[in-house]
């Protein structure tokens, strides 16, 4: 089975604080490694990274690949009450098949 | 934009029913998924199609089947409800040979 492990599984922070979020793997014929947020509907599609150590930032996400240690993080710096949501991490296989970790549950308080 | 819609939002079922949940998108893609997210487990891979007619297992099948007769459809079919069906159901699809997926807004399935 291909293995996605996301940590922490639930986080508190409040407003205004960096937080990093972890996925790590097992496999390493995949195409490419997906950051997507969940609200309460439809996961939301944030990175999609397929270069080791090479960053994607949009905003006050930023989000980078280590396939040498085989995992990857999400960055979200001066957090708002916005950014609460499921984080979810997954690795892309032929046919854009998603394995998916078990997602971070990030709460952000004013 | 893309649009991947789910035929209902919440649904309810007895035990033993046969149930079938509707995906559509209508951007021509050629690979569609189901998948049910439940809390602590992420979302699980029940089945994907990559073509009419074509169907492969995902990581939990059993207990599902699927149907895909035109592209841009793809419904789950549970044969016969159980209480451990009770989940969120997500449909998603992606063109070939892209990485990115959409997803629908979701079926929150419960099953008494």
């Amino acid at each position: 089975e291909d293995k996605v492990v996301q940590s922490p599984l639930s986080l508190v922070v409040h407003e205004g604080d960096t937080v990093t979020l972890n996925c790590s793997y097992e496999v390493t014929n995949f195409r490419s490694l997906l950051w997507y947020k969940q609200e309460k509907k439809a996961p939301t599609f944030l990175f999609m990274l397929t270069s080791s150590g090479i960053e994607k930032k949009s905003g006050r996400l930023s989000s980078i690949l280590d396939k040498k240690e085989l995992f990857s993080i999400l960055n979200i710096t001066a957090t708002q009450t916005g950014d609460s949501a499921i984080y979810l991490c997954a690795l892309s296989f032929s046919y854009g098949k998603l394995t998916f970790g078990q997602g971070t549950i990030l709460t952000v308080h004013p | 934009d893309v649009k991947v819609t789910q035929s209902s939002r919440y649904l309810v079922k007895r035990t033993g029913e046969k149930v079938f949940l509707e995906c559509v998108q209508d951007m021509d893609h050629e690979n569609m998924f189901w998948y049910r997210q439940d809390p602590g487990l992420g979302l699980r891979l029940i089945y994907f199609s990559y073509d009419v007619k074509m169907k492969e297992k995902g990581d939990i099948p059993e207990g599902y089947s699927v149907s895909r007769e035109k592209k841009e459809r793809f419904s789950l079919i549970l044969e016969s409800a159980s209480t451990n069906q009770t989940s969120m159901y997500l449909c998603a699809s992606t063109r070939d040979y892209s990485y990115e997926q959409y997803f629908g807004p979701g079926t929150r399935l419960t099953v008494t």
